[in-house]
């Protein structure tokens, strides 16, 4: 995992605030992808983005939640008003180029729980 | 959606034995992706596959990717206690529209007793 910086790695929140998961992706990789882990799940796909662009959202919930990975700067997701099904690991995936699963480098996640 | 099953669900072994764990699906994938999870942190890939009946070793592990391009096992020999974590299998979709997505099962579970 070394390389994909995710911060903070615990976050806690009640329900109705907002939730901001950083990303920096490593070095030269311009492709980020989000995936959530419930518990004792696998994890499932959100979005795709490249820089200043959403390629994939297929996977993100229509409402509250929404991605940004701007020119300069960490791959953003934001959750507004947070509720109880929140709660989970959200983990970031950098790559140096879309069509490349053996580029596809993990970070160490964000654990969110909503109280 | 595309779902992957993956059996067992958990496995609690003695070191030095063998361990196969496999996954199924009723989509097809173009590649067939092994990780590894320990506790608090993100996926490892362990092993990549890319060609239906491929067979692919890491050190102690092998990994083969099922000539109908939807199934594909993974095998670890002579275990040992840091084998310990979870062991999930992933597949990634066909490139449509720009994205390369995976699909990942829900996890086989190792214990390793000393």
């Amino acid at each position: 995992n070394a390389g994909v910086m995710q911060n903070p790695r615990h976050l806690v929140r009640r329900r109705g605030q907002e939730a901001r998961l950083r990303c920096s992706p490593m070095k030269g990789h311009s492709h980020v992808y989000w995936y959530r882990q419930l518990p004792e799940e696998g994890l499932k796909f959100m979005v795709y983005l490249q820089k200043e662009n959403i390629i994939d959202e297929s996977g993100m919930p229509k409402e509250r939640f929404s991605a940004e990975f701007p020119k300069e700067g960490p791959s953003i997701l934001r959750i507004q008003q947070v509720v109880r099904g929140d709660s989970a690991a959200y983990f970031c995936a950098s790559s140096p180029r879309g069509r490349d699963s053996y580029g596809y480098t993990f970070g160490s996640g964000t654990r969110l729980t909503v109280v | 959606g595309q779902q992957l099953n993956q059996s067992p669900q958990s496995m609690f072994i003695q070191e030095g034995e063998d361990v196969s764990m496999n996954c199924t699906s009723s989509s097809i994938f173009n590649t067939w992706l092994w990780y590894k999870q320990e506790p608090g942190e993100g996926p490892v890939l362990l092993i990549a596959l890319y060609k239906a009946g491929e067979l692919t070793s890491n050190g102690r592990l092998t990994a083969q990717f099922g000539i109908t391009r939807k199934d594909s096992f993974l095998n670890i020999s002579a275990s040992i206690p840091s084998d310990v974590g979870i062991y999930f299998c992933a597949g990634q979709t066909p490139y449509q529209g720009g994205s390369e997505k995976l699909v990942f099962g829900k996890g086989t579970k190792l214990t390793v007793n000393p």
